[in-house]
């Protein structure tokens, strides 16, 4: 069973618009929950990531994510786009108490339109 | 200094070869992994490494063997390649266990295309 799920493969936004990057988890206790960025020939590197504590999680280039359990996702955010935030993101899990591995959702590539 | 390295960046084989994909990390972590990504982005994990001990193999064809010399270093050897191996192979590593094992630091990646 897929742990992580993001709705949208591809989300297409005007410069300077809201971004919103859909992700939930299933999990009957709540993950580690993270967001990693891929901008094109590179590999992953961290946005943010939420394991305990608040809610509202900040990360770099002015991305935020909030952890809400009662709809058990984990939804990236960020109020202006930019050109530059035009990239493939992936969410991901570590489920507790298991084997500490992070699963990946399948990723959703972010547009951004001039 | 780069953190995480892989070499080769490109990779052209034939079917049948076998090849290996390199990788490093300069950072102390203590586990290094390898994930492939196909052509539809999706990544999977494909093993781990903790202190030279491999603490998971998904389901992937005994043709793959990692092989970790010391803490710093886990190759990727893969034999009799097939067309399917294809793909983008990213190695990353890791600081200890529980949440910080989800702050993964990736390299560049190894585009191997199987002719």
């Amino acid at each position: 069973a897929q742990s992580v799920t993001q709705l949208g493969s591809h989300v297409s936004v005007s410069e300077g618009a809201l971004v919103l990057l859909r992700c939930n988890y299933s999990s009957s206790v709540p993950p580690y929950l993270f967001w990693y960025v891929q901008y094109p020939n590179q590999g992953l590197q961290l946005l943010l990531k939420y394991t305990t504590g608040a809610t509202l999680v900040k990360g770099i280039n002015g991305f935020e994510a909030e952890f809400k359990k009662s709809e058990t996702s984990f939804h990236l955010t960020k109020p202006s786009a930019h050109m530059s935030d035009a990239a493939e993101y992936f969410c991901a899990v570590i489920l507790r108490g298991g084997s500490y591995i992070p699963t990946f959702g399948r990723g959703t590539s972010l547009i951004v339109h001039p | 200094d780069t953190a995480v390295s892989q070499t080769p960046k490109y990779l052209v084989t034939q079917m049948g070869n076998d090849k290996s994909i390199k990788c490093e990390q300069n950072l102390g972590h203590d586990t290094m992994y390898w994930y492939k990504q196909d052509s539809k982005k999706f990544l999977k994990i494909m093993f781990s490494y903790n202190n030279k001990e491999l603490i998971i193999n998904e389901t992937v064809p005994n043709r793959f063997s990692p092989k970790s010399p010391d803490k710093a270093h886990l190759n990727l050897h893969i034999n009799s390649l097939e067309l399917g191996d294809s793909a983008v192979y990213f190695c990353a590593s890791s600081l200890g266990t529980g949440a910080n094992t989800g702050e993964l630091f990736f390299g560049e990646g190894s585009r191997l295309t199987v002719l």
